[in-house]
């Protein structure tokens, strides 16, 4: 398997225009997620789908942020407006969660570096 | 809730030195146990994982961490550094779902020639 796979690797964009990241997930893993990493914060979780259905939001910053899981093979973090504190490496990561009992790990994407000017 | 503490943000050993890189954790419930790695522009790779079983688990690259529930503590450790582990490790958490889990601050680990 290719791993995760994000696009665009890098953005740049103006404040104020739209952003979409994309990322595939690992075939057969049924859950999605969406990290932001900055000097500051550090690796914050933002969202998490479990079979393309959103289980928790509680990280996404504010309305400006969305994020989509139309199928099991392809997510997108949305951003709009853009605004230059949005500047950081958003990761994707999928897993295969099974049951309780089995804790998979975590598969990440290589990232994508986002600059709003 | 639970949450993940690495001390040091920064190591620094010798090339053949032994690697300690040191996390604790809270959590209510018996935990799950994740070390990753993050080399420069790349996504974060997992090194190994605590689930149950064994408490001394071993990982990618001579890496290994012992779960000490009485300490609540995952120290990551590696007998003898070498150049290419330099890199940012991070320290996670989970009660369930591993995606889902609450990363530590990292620590940098340089290793000097």
């Amino acid at each position: 398997d290719a791993g995760v796979i994000q696009s665009p690797r890098h953005e740049v964009t103006e404040m104020g225009q739209e952003v979409t990241l994309r990322c595939k997930p690992i075939s057969g893993h049924n859950s999605l997620f969406w990290y932001r990493q900055t000097m500051m914060r550090g690796l914050e979780l933002l969202i998490y789908f479990n079979n393309n259905v959103p289980i928790d939001d509680s990280g996404m910053p504010e309305d400006r942020f969305s994020a989509k899981m139309p199928n099991a093979s392809f997510s997108t973090l949305k951003i709009q407006p853009s605004e230059p504190r949005d500047s950081a490496v958003y990761f994707c990561a999928s897993s295969l969660a099974i049951h309780r009992g089995v804790g998979t790990e975590a598969f990440f994407g290589q990232g994508t570096r986002l600059t709003v000017v | 809730a639970q949450s993940v503490t690495q001390l040091g943000s920064h190591v620094s050993v010798s090339e053949g030195a032994l690697v300690l890189l040191r996390c604790n954790y809270s959590s209510s419930v018996p935990p799950y146990l994740f070390w990753y790695v993050q080399y420069p522009n790349q996504g974060l790779q997992l090194l190994l994982k605590y689930t149950t079983g064994a408490t001394l688990v071993k990982g990618i690259n001579g890496f290994e961490a012992e779960f000490k529930k009485s300490e609540t503590s995952f120290h990551l450790t590696k007998p003898s550094a070498h150049m290419s582990d330099a890199a940012e490790y991070f320290c996670a958490v989970s009660l369930s779902n591993a995606g889902k889990s609450t990363f530590g601050d990292g620590t940098t680990l340089t290793v000097k020639p």
